[in-house]
């Protein structure tokens, strides 16, 4: 099994909709969490991260972390089609560690114009 | 201020040959490290360094070698590519007090060995 998992899509929405992204993990060590967008032939760049369990607002961004269900999510709010991109879930043991972060295989996502 | 910077973009080699993928960066971040992106694989480490002189093995370290001199400078030696190889090199590096879960990615390195 491995300790993240993540639907790789592709997932395809109209513009304007609210899209649900989602990643399940196994280790119940993972302390922060974290989403990164990766355009086409691009490096991954980072749009959010979490600390344990909660919600984060960014913008029309949200994260949401359920450590009880090993569970986190990415909800996007008035999609627009420049958030066509891959969204990779990592997460990381307490502490940061330097060794590195664990990533979903992520999730290709598509809004429709 | 550039980030994180790769070189070359692309490149091909022939099963057998050596080479080395560059990796700088401009932010004075101490936390450097090299992933490969493959396939329905997602992105694995394969090696990190978490200051000058040192650096240690991530999960898939077999074929790589890197060392650092420099704390700009994280460069990956292939020493006998294979076609197992082929792959999105991606470098990254970040702040102490960030520690690793606040990364910034280069543009990747796209490797086809044949």
């Amino acid at each position: 099994q491995k300790e993240v998992e993540q639907d790789p899509g592709p997932l395809s929405v109209p513009e304007g909709a609210i899209v649900s992204l989602n990643c399940t993990y196994s280790n119940s060590a993972f302390q922060y969490f974290m989403w990164y967008r990766q355009y086409s032939r691009k490096g991954p760049e980072l749009l959010m991260y979490t600390y344990s369990s909660g919600n984060k607002e960014d913008g029309r961004f949200t994260a949401q972390v359920d450590k009880s269900s090993k569970y986190i999510s990415l909800f996007i709010r008035d999609s627009q089609p420049s958030d066509s991109a891959t969204y990779l879930c990592a997460m990381i043991y307490s502490g940061g560690g330097a060794d590195g972060l664990t990533f979903g295989k992520g999730t290709h996502l598509i809004i429709q114009p | 201020n550039a980030g994180v910077t790769q070189t070359p973009k692309f490149q091909v080699l022939k099963t057998g040959q050596s080479m080395t993928l560059q990796c700088a960066q401009d932010m004075n971040h101490e936390y450097m490290s090299w992933y490969r992106q493959d396939p329905g694989m997602g992105l694995r480490l394969i090696h990190y360094s978490v200051g000058a002189g040192i650096t240690d093995q991530g999960e898939v370290p077999n074929g790589y070698n890197v060392s650092r001199s420099t704390t700009e400078d994280f460069p990956l030696r292939l020493l006998s590519a294979a076609p197992s190889q082929t792959s999105v090199y991606f470098c990254a590096s970040s702040s102490a007090q960030a520690a690793s879960y606040e990364q910034y990615f280069g543009p990747g390195t796209r490797l086809t060995v044949t």
